[in-house]
């Protein structure tokens, strides 16, 4: 079956410092692969999402991720973290036709002073 | 455009009563999805309409939870009687026939709480 760990229940950096949040996912073909962003009070919003091609995908508010198919990883960077973004953040693999996602448990990222 | 729309923004009921959840999605998509997320777990996936058709209900938890879109516009999840495990965020999404998950757009959610 299909599944997202994301293994770092929180997080911590400090502003200015570099992020970055794992993502491992298992499914059987290729994947299409997303991340997105929760703060508080809002819906989920699309970061990015890698289909096929350049494995480095670029997406908003200066946030990156590297698919790695050989250690099934999609992990999340971003170089320079803002207060702004302390936010819960979420992997997630499209299945079923991409008519559906399976979503990991979620990374809670805060950001210290 | 207006994005996704979700009311109640949170719920508050006792154990054994009904409540109604609705989604409002973006005018013009076909595809509306519901997904739930207990505290603490992964948001999972509820059921997939296709205008006012249930595509996928395999996400469903039980026979207490009875989703409809009538009319393939907004739609309505009803918890009755609702159980204290139904407490969680309750996330609705909308995308065009054609993008499918490529172009989900989420609603701020329904925080229910059952006491």
């Amino acid at each position: 079956a299909q599944s997202v760990t994301q293994p770092d229940i929180h997080i911590t950096v400090s502003e200015g410092a570099s992020l970055e949040l794992r993502c491992n996912y298992s499914y059987g073909a290729t994947p299409y692969l997303f991340w997105y962003v929760q703060s508080p009070g809002q819906g989920l919003q699309l970061l990015l999402k890698y289909f096929s091609g350049d494995t480095l995908v670029q997406g908003i508010k200066g946030f990156e991720a590297e698919f790695k198919r050989s250690q099934s990883s999609f992990n999340l960077r971003k170089p320079s973290v803002h207060w702004s973004d302390a936010a819960e953040y979420f992997c997630a693999v499209g299945v079923s036709g991409f008519q559906k996602l399976v979503f990991g448990t979620g990374t809670r990222l805060l950001v210290s002073p | 455009e207006a994005g996704v729309t979700q009311f109640p923004s949170h719920s508050v009921i006792e154990k054994g009563q009904t409540v109604t959840l609705r989604c409002d999605p973006i005018s013009g998509h076909d595809n509306l999805y519901w997904y739930r997320r207990v505290m603490g777990k992964e948001i999972k996936f509820l059921l997939h309409f296709v205008k006012e058709s249930k595509q996928d209900e395999s996400g469903m938890p039980n026979n207490r939870f009875l989703a409809e879109r009538t009319g393939g516009t907004y739609s309505t999840l009803k918890v009755q009687p609702a159980e204290l495990e139904d407490s969680g965020v309750y996330f609705c999404a909308s995308s065009q026939q054609s993008t499918g998950n490529y172009g989900y757009t989420f609603g701020s959610g329904t925080r229910l709480t059952v006491v």
